[in-house]
């Protein structure tokens, strides 16, 4: 069964320091993968996405994201917190071909000490 | 370019009761995808759709729950005699395609079942 695996509920970081977010997929195939954001209340913003091609990916407010094959990670990373990224992060992953039925993580909660 | 917008945000219903839940998708955005959180926990997916056709239903349940996509105007999630489990927060996201695209949501309809 396709799943994805947070293996983080929560997690505390102070200002300025650096963060990763753990992803595990199991799909069959590479799947597409995703990292979305929620504030309290809000919809989910995406902060990146991998579809194909390098394994590095760019995304907004300063993360990124590395694809790993050989792990079957996607792990999300930021060199320097700031405090506005206190959130929820959801790692999502999709199979080829099924458009965008996503299958969702249970979260991340970052909280940021000023 | 309007987001994904979905009304209303918040609903409150008795038990038994029907709710309606709309969801406009983006301009020129031809798939909709419905999902469904749980209080602490994330997304699972519900169904997808395409102008009048059911795609995917594959985590709807069996009774109470439809989803429609007409030709014309929102999607609309429909739950007829709702029940407290019910209560949770539902999500729209469309997208322009199937393959190399990603979903956009809305803020969600968080209903209450009392």
């Amino acid at each position: 069964a396709q799943s994805v695996t947070q293996p983080d509920i929560h997690i505390t970081v102070s200002e300025g320091a650096s963060l990763e977010l753990r992803c595990n997929y199991s799909y069959g195939a590479t799947p597409y993968l995703f990292w979305y954001v929620q504030s309290p209340g809000q919809g989910l913003q995406l902060l990146l996405k991998y579809f194909s091609g390098d394994t590095l990916v760019q995304g907004i407010k300063g993360f990124e994201a590395e694809f790993k094959r050989s792990q079957s990670s996607f792990n999300l990373r930021k060199p320097s917190v700031h405090w506005s990224d206190a959130a929820e992060y959801f790692c999502a992953a999709g199979g080829r071909g099924g458009g965008n039925k996503l299958t969702f993580g249970t979260g991340t909660q970052l909280k940021v000490e000023l | 370019n309007a987001g994904v917008m979905q009304n209303p945000r918040h609903l409150v219903r008795r038990r038994g009761q029907e709710a309606r839940l709309r969801c406009s998708p983006m301009k020129g955005h031809s798939h909709v995808y419905w999902y469904r959180q749980l209080p602490e926990e994330g997304l699972k997916f519900m169904v997808y759709l395409q102008k009048e056709n059911i795609i995917d239903e594959s985590g709807m349940p069996k009774e109470r729950f439809s989803a429609e996509f007409p030709k014309e105007g929102p999607s609309i999630l429909r739950i007829q005699q709702v029940v407290r489990g019910d209560s949770a927060a539902y999500f729209c996201a469309s997208s322009p395609g199937t393959e190399n695209t990603e979903a956009f949501f809305g803020q969600g309809t968080r209903l209450t079942v009392v």
